[in-house]
C-alpha cells in the first residue's frame, strides 16, 4: 500500500500558483519526500524532493510541515502544459517507488 | 545527455506468448528499475537493478524475470503471457545512490497489448 495520500484531483487557473497537498503521516526519519509527474501516457518526470527543509528548483517549490507528516508541492505559475497526474512518494532508498494514485492536476485556460 | 531509451514502444503478442523488453539507462547511470502500469493498478513496481544484481523486486508473479548486464542496459521477459498482462512497462533508470540522490528518469515506455 501507497504510504502517501493525495486528494484525487484538483483544478487550478493558468498563471496562478498550484498546491498540490500530500499526507505521509507514517514517515520515517531516514525517507525522502519525492514528486514525480506524468503527462498523459509519458513516463513519469521527476520534479523535485526533500528531507525537512523547504526546497526549490526551477520547476516548484517543496513545503515540508515541521513533524513531516504532510507536504506540499507548488507551481508557482500554472500553465496548461503542467494538467498532469502529481504522485507524491516517499522512500528511503529502498529502490522500490510505491507509487500511490495521485493527484489529477487539470490547469484551466 | 540522451534520455532513458526503451525499445520496442509497441508490442502485440498473443496469450501463451513470451516478450522481452529492451531499457537503456541515461549514461553513468547504474540502476535501472521496471514498473507496470495499468489503468486498474496504476504504477506497480516490478525490480529494480544495479551493477548487474537485481535488489529488490516487487509482487509479481515468477514469470516476470529481468537482467541487467554490465553495460547497464536491462531487459525484462515476461513468459506465457496472459491477458492482464496488457500494460504499459516502463524503465527508470537513476546513479543508485541512496534516498539523499535518488531521482529516477523514466523512459516513455513499451506498451503491451496480449491478444
Amino acid at each position: 500500500d501507497a504510504k502517501t495520500t493525495q486528494p484525487t484531483s484538483m483544478d487550478c487557473a493558468e498563471g496562478r500558483a498550484a498546491n498540490l497537498p500530500c499526507n505521509h503521516s507514517t514517515i520515517s526519519g531516514n525517507e525522502y519526500v519525492y514528486w514525480y509527474r506524468q503527462i498523459h501516457s509519458q513516463g513519469p518526470q521527476y520534479i523535485i524532493h526533500g528531507l525537512k527543509n523547504n526546497e526549490t528548483n526551477e520547476m516548484a517549490s517543496l513545503i515540508i510541515t515541521e513533524d513531516r507528516k504532510s507536504s506540499t508541492l507548488i507551481l508557482p505559475h500554472a500553465t496548461l502544459r503542467d494538467t498532469a497526474v502529481y504522485y507524491c512518494i516517499v522512500t528511503a532508498g529502498t529502490y522500490k517507488y510505491i507509487f500511490g494514485t495521485g493527484t489529477r492536476l487539470k490547469v484551466l485556460a | 545527455k540522451a534520455g532513458v531509451t526503451q525499445t520496442p514502444r509497441y508490442l502485440i503478442k498473443t496469450r501463451g506468448q513470451q516478450v522481452t523488453l529492451s531499457c537503456s539507462p541515461i549514461s553513468g547511470h547504474r540502476s535501472v528499475s521496471w514498473y507496470q502500469q495499468t489503468p486498474g493498478q496504476g504504477l506497480q513496481f516490478l525490480f529494480e537493478y544495479f551493477s548487474e544484481t537485481q535488489r529488490n523486486k516487487g509482487n509479481f508473479p515468477g514469470r516476470f524475470s529481468g537482467r541487467q548486464f554490465s553495460n547497464s542496459r536491462s531487459e525484462m521477459n515476461v513468459s506465457t503471457l496472459e491477458l492482464g498482462d496488457s500494460a504499459l512497462y516502463l524503465c527508470a533508470s537513476s546513479y543508485g545512490g541512496g534516498a539523499r540522490y535518488n531521482e529516477q528518469f523514466f523512459g516513455p515506455g513499451t506498451r503491451l497489448t496480449v491478444l
